[in-house]
Formats: C-alpha cells, sequence, structure tokens
C-alpha cells in the first residue's frame, strides 16, 4: 500500500472550515484514499474514503485531486470536539490488506 | 448498544502472567482486527479473521494466539506478559475490505 505524507499539526478556529491535506504521489490505480480520526483516548473513528471522485458524508468531505496524488479533508464548520489526531491512508481494500496508520495530523480546534 | 465492546478496559498484570482481552462486535460484520498502540501512539495491526478464519497475523510472537469462536467474537490471549506489551490494544471490525472498520474503546495494558 502506498505511504501517505501529513502535516504533523495544524490549528483551526471554530466554526471555520478545516481543510487537512494528505500527499499519496505512489497511489496506484486500486487504491483508495481512506480519513480515519482518533480523539484522544478513544479508539479510531472511520471519517470517509473515496478513489477518484470527491465524495460527501454527514462528516466531512474529501477532495481528490485529478491526477490522484494529493487529496484534502474538509470538515466544513469545525468544532471543540473536532480536536483529534487525522489519519490519511491509502488502502487497496482487499481482504489481506492492511489498514496501516501513521503519523497523522494533530487537528487542535480554538474556541 | 455498542457497536464494538472490549473488556476489560484497563489491565495492570505482572510480567509472565497471562491475561485475556474480549471483543465483541454486534455489527453483523464479516471480518474482525486486533490493533495494537504503543507509547508512540503508532497504531498497528496484528491479526484479522475473516468469518473466524485468521486471515492476517502480522509477525507477531507466539505469546499472543488470537481466538474466534464465532463471527461476533475476537479474543486476545496473551501468555507470559512482558514489560514491552504495555499498549493500548484495539479490536476492530467491517462489513468487507472496502468498508470502514469499527473501533472499539481500546484496552489499556500495563505490565509491571
Amino acid at each position: 500500500d502506498a505511504k501517505t505524507t501529513q502535516p504533523t499539526s495544524m490549528d483551526c478556529a471554530e466554526g471555520r472550515a478545516a481543510n487537512l491535506p494528505c500527499n499519496h504521489s505512489t497511489i496506484s490505480g486500486n487504491e483508495y484514499v481512506y480519513w480515519y480520526r482518533q480523539i484522544h483516548s478513544q479508539g479510531p473513528q472511520y471519517i470517509i474514503h473515496g478513489l477518484k471522485n470527491n465524495e460527501t458524508n454527514e462528516m466531512a468531505s474529501l477532495i481528490i485531486t485529478e491526477d490522484r496524488k494529493s487529496s484534502t479533508l474538509i470538515l466544513p464548520h469545525a468544532t471543540l470536539r473536532d480536536t483529534a489526531v487525522y489519519y490519511c491512508i491509502v488502502y487497496r481494500g482487499s481482504t489481506l490488506g492492511r489498514l496501516y496508520f501513521g503519523r497523522g495530523t494533530q487537528l487542535t480546534v480554538w474556541p | 448498544d455498542t457497536a464494538v465492546s472490549q473488556t476489560p478496559k484497563y489491565l495492570v498484570t505482572q510480567m509472565g502472567n497471562d491475561k485475556s482481552i474480549k471483543c465483541e462486535q454486534n455489527l453483523g460484520h464479516d471480518t474482525m482486527y486486533w490493533y495494537k498502540q504503543d507509547s508512540k501512539k503508532f497504531l498497528k495491526i496484528m491479526f484479522s479473521y475473516n468469518n473466524k478464519e485468521l486471515i492476517i497475523n502480522e509477525t507477531v510472537p507466539n505469546r499472543f494466539s488470537p481466538k474466534s469462536p464465532d463471527k461476533a467474537h475476537l479474543n486476545l490471549h496473551i501468555n507470559s506478559l512482558e514489560l514491552g506489551d504495555s499498549a493500548v490494544y484495539f479490536c476492530a471490525s467491517s462489513q468487507g475490505a472496502l468498508y470502514g472498520y469499527t473501533f472499539g474503546s481500546g484496552t489499556r495494558l500495563t505490565v509491571v
């Protein structure tokens, strides 16, 4: 599975959009981009995933560039409860696949 | 109501002891996993089971033995505990490889 690069930390004001970038320049055609987050002392939480097209759900939007070498997770109106470590993961999605978690981005939302 | 539940939440034990962590999911998922999060916060997959069959064993020492009595349960038994086994262990489940994983709240194991 391809590796990802994310900033170590980011800040965001409450109520503003949080845009979390991820680079995955070695992604291959059958690999998906997944986003998870881990709020302190809790288990990781699935947010969203996509292959080529942009995706949106009740939690976030995922924007994938046309060449698929990078993506951005958007939390449209960040709240204090969105403070967490956000993981961008590239994953083939096969039964034998492994969901590898890197360092992620520590997002801190300020009041 | 809880989707993936782990017990116990905290476990403190002495070196050399044998302990078990239990995991149950009520989501009807086919696949279950064990992950280990060490003190540096890296999350690493340990095992994956699909319909009670071992699919992935990520070079985990054989002191760690997962057991899946049925599709809804995946327990982790650890023999001869070592200091380095201290970590948070997370159980997870998924409906299929392409679906998101649902994680439990973790078991914090401390070996003294």
